[in-house]
């Protein structure tokens, strides 16, 4: 079946550092990659996702490409900011016997220092 | 317009008793997803309804259960409290159709605390 695996969080940052936050999954076909971020609190909100293979999927300065030849989809930007800090999940949603079900990766937890 | 609506936002029950949670989904929206988030752990896939009828559910003992509405709000109900269904109930809500509109949007959740 579809799975999606995420680096181990938490990953700490110094404000204005750069961060990457590894996914890889394993699908059949061809299924959207999604970002999404909780912060403290709260409920998931979609950060950006990608349709298609080399598309990047681009919101608040994060970007993301679906790699299909690495079956990857690591998310990035270039100078985090503490308002940064959530737990962010990664996601597929392709179809498995036309059952539309989204699948999401344990999540990594970003800590970013002042 | 607004987002997906969540009640109640947090409860707390004593063990063995019932809960129901309710999601209203966003306006055009017809597929209705439950996940739970336990402490530590990631998303749980729970039931998933699409156009009044339940099309999936993950490995959950039946006595989490669940409906959907001629409009498209759904409850999750939970029987028999454990300790351990404590945790953040997330519902969500996706156009219908087929992988162009595979976009699910999430509530803020219930928080439901099991003593």
């Amino acid at each position: 079946g579809d799975s999606v695996t995420q680096m181990e969080g938490p990953v700490t940052l110094s404000e204005e550092a750069f961060l990457t936050i590894n996914c890889t999954y394993t699908a059949t076909g061809y299924p959207s990659l999604f970002w999404y971020v909780q912060y403290p609190g709260e409920g998931l909100q979609l950060l950006l996702k990608a349709t298609k293979a080399d598309d990047k999927g681009s919101n608040k300065g994060f970007e993301a490409t679906y790699r299909k030849e690495t079956t990857s989809f690591h998310l990035e930007k270039g100078s985090v900011q503490v308002s940064d800090s959530a737990v962010y999940f990664c996601a597929l949603s392709g179809t498995t016997g036309g059952s539309y079900i989204p699948t999401f990766g344990r999540g990594t937890s970003l800590i970013v220092h002042p | 317009e607004a987002g997906v609506t969540q009640s109640p936002t947090h409860l707390i029950k004593t063990r063995g008793q019932q809960v129901t949670l309710r999601c209203s989904p966003i306006s055009g929206h017809t597929s209705v997803y439950w996940y739970q988030q336990a402490l530590g752990l990631g998303l749980q896939f729970l039931l998933w309804y699409d156009e009044g009828e339940e099309r999936n559910r993950g490995n959950f003992p039946p006595r989490f259960s669940g409906r959907q509405f001629p409009n498209y709000s759904s409850e999750l109900n939970v029987n028999a409290l454990e300790l351990e269904d404590s945790a953040l109930y997330l519902c969500a809500s996706r156009l219908p159709g087929g992988p162009g509109t595979d976009t699910i949007y999430f509530g803020e959740g219930s928080w439901l605390t099991v003593v």
